[in-house]
């Protein structure tokens, strides 16, 4: 069975730092993965996702992530946060096939402090 | 853009009541979803239906039915609410096809339980 991790509830970064936001992932095929964001009191959007060729995905608002499969991690970066990151952010995993059981992490509350 | 819209925002109900929650879609999508969102424990998935009048049990699936009789329209019953199902409720909805597509997500339900 599929699954996922998000060790850090809460991270708080200045503005204009960089962040990273961690995300591991356990199955026994291979995967998709996805970011997804929440800005409060909205529903979860789309940030980026990967499901093959470039390990490196980006999103149009400067975040990346990379795809590791010896490490099986799908990290979250941005080179300089902005106060409007402020937001939770889902790392989600999900199996070719079947009708889109996707499974998502536990969140990770990025602060950003001006 | 595709638009997921629920009937609620907040919703107050009492226990033993039977409630009803209202998730439509306006992209002609085949898949629906019902998750429920808690501090901690992310996101869960209760059910999801890939076709009308199709469903299939999520995680957690106790406590609650679908149903599905139209494409866009997919409702969440609680047929004895009870505290422990205070949360919030997303609905989600996405293309049919492998496990790559986006889930498109409403702006949640929150629901107390008295």
């Amino acid at each position: 069975a599929q699954s996922v991790t998000q060790l850090d509830s809460q991270v708080p970064v200045f503005e204009e730092a960089p962040v990273e936001l961690r995300c591991n992932y356990s199955s026994s095929v291979s995967v998709y993965l996805f970011w997804y964001v929440q800005y409060p009191n909205q529903g979860l959007q789309l940030l980026l996702k990967y499901l093959s060729g470039s390990t490196l995905v980006e999103s149009i608002n400067g975040f990346e992530a990379e795809f590791n499969k010896s490490q099986t991690s799908f990290h979250l970066r941005k080179p300089s946060v902005h106060i409007s990151d402020t937001a939770e952010y889902f790392c989600a995993v999900s199996e070719p096939g079947g009708y889109q059981k996707v499974t998502f992490g536990t969140g990770t509350k990025l602060q950003v402090i001006p | 853009d595709v638009k997921v819209t629920q009937s609620s925002r907040y919703l107050v109900k009492r226990t033993g009541e039977k409630v009803f929650l209202e998730c439509v879609q306006d992209m002609d999508h085949e898949n629906m979803f019902w998750y429920r969102q808690d501090p901690g424990l992310g996101l869960r998935l209760i059910y999801f239906s890939y076709d009308v009048k199709m469903k299939e049990k999520g995680d957690i699936p106790e406590g609650y039915s679908v149903s599905r009789e139209k494409k866009e329209r997919f409702s969440l019953i609680l047929e004895s609410a009870s505290t422990n199902q205070t949360s919030m409720y997303l609905c989600a909805s996405s293309r049919q096809g492998p496990s790559t597509d986006t889930q498109y997500f409403g702006p949640g339900t929150r629901l107390t339980v008295l």
